[in-house]
């Protein structure tokens, strides 16, 4: 089992839907949560960090349940640039990033 | 700040050469620096983890003689993929994290796109 599981997706949503994605993890020693977001043949770039009461950057919200070891995050309003991959990221002592596999999402107009 | 630079951007190579990619921290001291390596549709692999002045820490299943990591100062760090094989093939990550943090910041480079002919 990965340590850290998304669903692949694609994800095709119309310009200006709200799309959700999830997350588990399997290490409860995990400390810190991120999602970052990829664009082709980039680097991941930092999107938000997770916390257990929620986070709200814009569009974006990002939650926390750290009992059932499970990160999301939801998309508003949805823009054609918003298409991408993003990443469920978890840290722990030791300086360990772990990446899922990531989950693919395209916005069409 | 906390920009992170990675040469070359994209290196082609015949099969046995050894290539050096080169990591740096432009305007941060970086004890720690992380290469990743991804594959095609697939997500960052850790291969492995280097504190300047002294050893890397490999991952598992990721050979260090084949895969040398020097990390000689706060600002620079590379990887040598040495006799390289098509198998090899694949985008190189690094990214770091600043001297004195938690480290669960870590700073991307923006990569190195490797191909072994």
């Amino acid at each position: 089992r990965k340590e850290v599981e998304q669903d692949p997706g694609p994800f095709n949503v119309p310009e200006g839907a709200t799309v959700a994605f999830n997350c588990t993890y399997s290490n409860s020693a995990s400390q810190s949560f991120f999602w970052y977001r990829q664009d082709c043949r980039k680097e991941p770039k930092l999107l938000m960090s997770v916390y257990s009461s929620g986070n709200e950057d814009g569009r974006f919200t990002a939650q926390l349940n750290r009992a059932s070891q499970y990160i999301s995050l939801l998309i508003r309003d949805s823009k054609l640039s918003d298409s991408a991959t993003y990443l469920c990221v978890v840290w722990r002592a030791g300086n360990m990033l772990t990446f899922g596999g990531g989950t693919r999402l395209m916005v069409k107009p | 700040g906390a920009v992170v630079s990675q040469h070359p951007s994209w290196v082609i190579c015949k099969s046995g050469t050894s290539v050096k990619i080169e990591c740096r921290s432009l305007d941060f001291q970086a004890t720690t620096m992380f290469w990743y390596r991804q594959f095609p549709k697939q997500s960052l692999m850790l291969m492995a983890t280097s504190n300047e002045g002294s050893k890397a820490t490999y991952e598992q299943g990721v050979e260090k003689d084949k895969f040398l990591i020097n990390h000689a100062s706060l600002t620079l760090s590379t990887l040598t993929v040495t006799s390289a094989h098509p198998e090899d093939s694949s985008f190189y990550i690094c990214s770091a994290s600043r001297a004195g943090s938690l480290g669960d910041t870590q700073y991307f480079g923006p990569g190195t796109r490797l191909t072994v002919l």
